[in-house]
């Protein structure tokens, strides 16, 4: 079983549609979360950091579930421009820095 | 502000030989990270280092090793190159290393292996 894992998609839907993703993960002694957005052929970007009481960027919500080990993300009025691959971190506490992605799923948002 | 930079962009090279890859992070962060991408994969770590100093290991051969200057930009040096080494090679700055510190990555080195 892979440490995080994400539903691949690629997820279609229309513009305006509110989309959401889950990732799980297998080590409950994950700390830190994040997601990122990567578009094609570049490098990822930090799109928002993950927090118990979840939160919230404009159109997008992050949220955390400890107890059943997943983090969410939630895209409202989805753009043409959301259209990208989004990839789930999650980081283990402890000295050591040892990030886990997940495989990132493929939003296309379409006219 | 420049932000992170790595060289070369591109690199063609033949099994067996060896590459080295070359980050500078954000002014004035003291960490680097390296990652290895695989068409259709997310970025699997290679080395954390900070302050010159390795803070953490991915699942990776010891065919790859990595340092750090004293100017924190770095180098990702890969022995023994095999077929499956083809990937993207991104190097990720961060301020201080901190698990929820936020991680700003470079372009990326597309290195073909053939």
């Amino acid at each position: 079983r892979k440490e995080v894992e994400q539903d691949p998609g690629p997820f279609n839907v229309p513009e305006g549609a509110t989309v959401a993703f889950n990732c799980t993960y297998s080590n409950s002694a994950s700390q830190s979360f994040f997601w990122y957005r990567q578009d094609c052929r570049k490098e990822p970007k930090l799109l928002m950091s993950v927090y118990s009481s979840g939160n919230e960027d404009g159109r997008f919500t992050a949220q955390l579930n400890r107890a059943s080990q997943y983090i969410s993300l939630l895209i409202r009025d989805s753009k043409l421009s959301d259209s990208a691959t989004y990839l789930c971190v999650a980081l283990l506490s402890g000295g050591s820095y040892i990030p886990t992605f997940g495989r990132g799923t493929s939003l296309i948002v379409h006219p | 502000d420049a932000g992170v930079t790595q060289s070369p962009t591109h690199l063609i090279k033949t099994r067996g030989q060896h590459v080295t890859l070359r980050c500078s992070p954000i002014s004035g962060h003291k960490s680097v990270s390296w990652y290895q991408q695989v068409l259709g994969q997310g970025p699997q770590f290679i080395f954390q280092y900070y302050e010159k100093e390795e803070r953490g290991r991915g699942n990776f051969p010891d065919r790859f090793s990595a340092r750090q200057f004293p100017n924190y930009s770095s180098e990702l040096n890969v022995n023994a190159l095999l077929l499956g080494d083809s990937a993207l090679y991104l190097c990720a700055s961060i301020i201080a290393g901190h698990t929820t510190d936020t991680q700003y990555f470079g372009p990326g080195t597309r290195l073909t292996v053939l």
